[in-house]
């Protein structure tokens, strides 16, 4: 079973320009998660898709951070314009069970750096 | 407040030694419970969970944790480390809300291994 892929893997851009980063969750599974891990701290939940829908995005700066999750499936995340807080790894995860705790797989994470 | 605290923040030990790392969590009900090692360059991974029943856990790698309600504790542990278990280590809550799957972290304890 293929697990979560993530891309890209490493990212450096300059403060007040746009990224975008892409998820593709283990197949069947409904749930999809972006978490950002900020160097030296656990990783904390920006938004959750159950399918299609969002769930919760209670943590996420809509300011400047959006995500979708088209046919629920793949899912991208942007930020624009980012600031040199936005470093971090962006980890992706999902779940096979709706509505219930169940183990999340998580990608390899983004690795982005903003300068 | 509602939290996860990992009270260490970077513990060292000898190959072959015992390990014990350290989780407690601040929450009315007690919530769903869990351990994610998380490798250099690497995406995190289910050590083990504990939902309900027999407080003692057993996960993959040879790593055990034990729920002790009175003290709002769920310790990890290993009875004789091995090189390769160099890691972080974070320990996770799901808090018991309806619908809710959001996964909350503690810090984060990063494991030294001396040869």
């Amino acid at each position: 079973e293929a697990g979560v892929a993530q891309s890209p893997r490493y990212k450096i851009i300059e403060k007040r320009q746009s990224v975008a980063f892409w998820c593709n969750p283990i197949s069947g599974h409904a749930t999809l998660y972006w978490y950002q891990q900020i160097l030296g701290q656990g990783p904390k939940l920006l938004i959750q898709f159950q399918n299609n829908g969002v769930v919760d995005d209670s943590q996420l700066p809509k300011d400047r951070f959006s995500a979708e999750r088209l046919k629920g499936v793949d899912s991208t995340l942007k930020i624009q314009p980012a600031k040199l807080e936005d470093s971090a790894v962006y980890l992706c995860a999902s779940s096979s069970l709706a509505g219930v705790p169940d183990t999340q797989y998580f990608g390899p994470g983004t690795r982005l750096t903003v300068l | 407040a509602q939290s996860v605290t990992q009270p260490d923040i970077h513990i060292t030990v000898s190959e072959g030694a015992s390990l014990e790392l350290r989780c407690n969590y601040s929450y009315g009900a007690t919530p769903y419970l869990f351990w994610y090692v998380q490798s250099p360059g690497q995406g995190l991974q289910l050590l083990l969970k504990y939902f309900s029943g027999d407080t003692l856990v057993q996960g993959i790698k040879g790593f055990e944790a034990e729920f002790k309600r009175s003290q709002s504790s769920f310790n990890l542990r290993k009875p004789s480390v091995h090189w390769s278990d160099a890691a972080e280590y974070f320990c996770a809550v799901v808090p018991i809300i309806q619908g809710a799957q959001k996964l909350v972290f503690g810090q984060g304890t990063r494991l030294t291994i001396n040869p």
